[in-house]
C-alpha cells in the first residue's frame, strides 16, 4: 500500500517568507509525528499527534512552528518568518497506535532551504 | 538532551565484519526501536525490541536491550557494502533520535 508521502520534496525561500508543509500519513494511522533534520544531524522531535488528543508540542523551537492535523488525517507544519536556521529536512512519520507499541513509517522529507 | 544516544559516533569496518553500536537512554521506556538512514532512500525502521525483552532478531540483525543499564545494541552480523548508513535508536518515550552512528562498510 501507499507509504507516507510529503510535499513538497523540495521548498526553497526567502528569510522572512511563510512556507507550509504537507504530510499525508498512511491511511488509518492514528499517530503522526514530525521531525527535523539538519545536514548530518540526528533527528529533532518537533510534534505529535494521536487521535483527538491534544498534540505534543514539546519539540517545537519557537513559536514561528506551528502543525495542525485535519480530520485526523493530513498535516501541515507552518513555519512564519522563516530564518536561514530552519533550513533542513522536515520529516513526517505515521504509526498505527502510538510509540509506545507501533513502529513509525517515515516519509521522505522535504528539503527546505532558507536563503 | 536526546533520549536515545548512539555510539560510537562513526564505525568503518571490512565486508564480511561484524559491527556493533550501542546505545543508552535515560528515563523508563516500553520499547526501543532501530532505524536505517541511507543516504537518499529515507529512514527506514529495522526493528523493535520492548521493554520486556532481552534479545531480537531479524535477519543478520541481533538486538539486544538491557533495562538495568538502559541500554541496547544492535548487531550486523556478516556485513555488506549496502549496510552502509547512519544507523538510529529511539525509545517510546519522548520519540527522541540520537545522532546516529555512521556504518561504513567497505567492499
Amino acid at each position: 500500500g501507499a507509504g507516507v508521502s510529503q510535499s513538497p520534496s523540495n521548498k526553497v525561500t526567502e528569510k522572512g517568507k511563510d512556507v507550509e508543509l504537507r504530510c499525508d500519513p498512511i491511511s488509518g494511522h492514528t499517530a503522526l509525528y514530525w521531525y527535523r533534520q539538519s545536514l548530518g544531524q540526528g533527528l529533532e522531535f518537533l510534534i505529535y499527534f494521536q487521535g483527538n488528543s491534544a498534540p505534543d508540542k514539546s519539540g517545537l523551537p519557537s513559536d514561528r512552528f506551528s502543525a495542525e492535523r485535519t480530520g485526523g488525517s493530513v498535516s501541515t507544519l507552518t513555519i512564519q518568518r522563516t530564518q536561514q536556521e530552519d533550513s533542513a529536512v522536515y520529516l513526517c512519520a505515521s504509526s498505527l497506535g502510538g510509540p509506545r507499541t507501533d513502529t513509525q513509517y517515515f516519509g521522505p522529507g522535504t528539503r527546505l532551504t532558507v536563503l | 538532551s536526546q533520549q536515545g544516544e548512539e555510539d560510537p559516533q562513526a564505525l568503518s569496518i571490512q565486508e564480511g565484519e561484524n559491527a556493533t553500536m550501542n546505545c543508552s537512554y535515560k528515563t523508563s521506556i516500553n520499547n526501543l526501536q532501530w532505524y536505517r538512514q541511507n543516504s537518499g532512500r529515507g529512514l527506514v525502521h529495522l526493528i523493535l525490541i520492548r521493554s520486556n525483552e532481552r534479545e531480537k532478531h531479524s535477519g543478520r540483525l541481533r538486538v539486544t536491550l538491557d533495562t538495568s543499564k538502559k541500554s541496547s545494541s544492535l548487531l550486523i552480523t556478516a556485513s555488506r557494502a549496502a549496510d552502509t548508513a547512519s544507523y538510529f535508536c529511539a525509545t517510546d518515550e519522548n520519540m527522541r533520535f540520537g545522532a546516529g552512528t555512521r556504518l561504513t562498510v567497505k567492499p
